[in-house]
């Protein structure tokens, strides 16, 4: 069964902390892995990673995929308060286009 | 990347009624999904709605309780039938149009039933 797990499921940290979450997976025909920030409701979009060590970034965030160990990490730099919210991943199948399978989530708590 | 309106946005909705949850996209997409996200939880794919054919079904989840309609490539309705108090979860649509942005998620319907 195609599952996706979280580590760790909360942390609290001070702004300007750096944090690194975790996200590993098992799915058959693996597709892509995607990261979503969720604050409220709608979980909005950060990156797609389909290939093995490269990684993406946008400002204080960045992304790699370990294709081989089925992990990839989500790092956030100096972070802000802004920055509190549930950081999601899921994966796709390369046979089920669109269809996610996300993991629990992490709860990242920034204080001032 | 497509926009996606949803709506209600919330709703308080009273045990054994029914509501129904819009999704319009502004653009033409091929495929529209439905989550599901209960309390403390993650999302949970309901269903995948088909333009012009029957939605298909997740394992645990039945059209009698959603049924779910897409007449349309710009258009989708979730229905949660005979509501109960286990029911309150945040409702959400997505299209599976694969972007450079990856999946879009509408804003999202936060559903109590009392």
């Amino acid at each position: 069964e195609d599952k996706v797990v979280q580590s760790p499921l909360s942390l609290v940290v001070h702004e300007g902390d750096t944090v690194t979450l975790n996200c590993s997976y098992e799915v058959t025909n693996f597709r892509s892995l995607l990261w979503y920030k969720q604050e409220k409701k709608a979980p909005t979009f950060l990156f797609m990673l389909t290939s093995s060590g490269i990684e993406k970034k946008s400002g204080r965030l960045s992304s790699i995929l370990d294709k081989k160990e089925l992990f990839s990490i989500l790092n956030i730099t100096a972070t802000q308060t802004g920055d509190s919210a549930v950081y999601l991943c899921a994966v796709e199948a390369r046979n089920n286009t669109g269809k996610l399978i996300f993991g629990q989530g992490t709860t990242l708590q920034v204080k001032p | 990347s497509a926009v996606i309106s949803q709506k209600p946005s919330r709703d308080i909705c009273q045990r054994g009624t029914s509501l129904t949850i819009q999704c319009q996209v502004d653009s033409q997409v091929t495929m529209m999904f439905w989550y599901r996200q209960q309390p403390g939880q993650s999302l949970t794919l309901i269903a995948t709605a088909n333009q012009g054919s029957e939605a298909t079904y997740e394992s645990g989840f039945v059209i009698d309780k959603f049924p779910i309609s897409r007449p349309n490539l710009t258009f989708s309705t979730l229905t949660v039938s005979n509501m109960s108090p286990e029911d309150s979860s945040i409702y959400l649509c997505s299209v599976g149009d694969r972007g450079r942005y990856g999946y879009t998620f509408g804003s999202g319907t936060r559903l109590t039933v009392v």
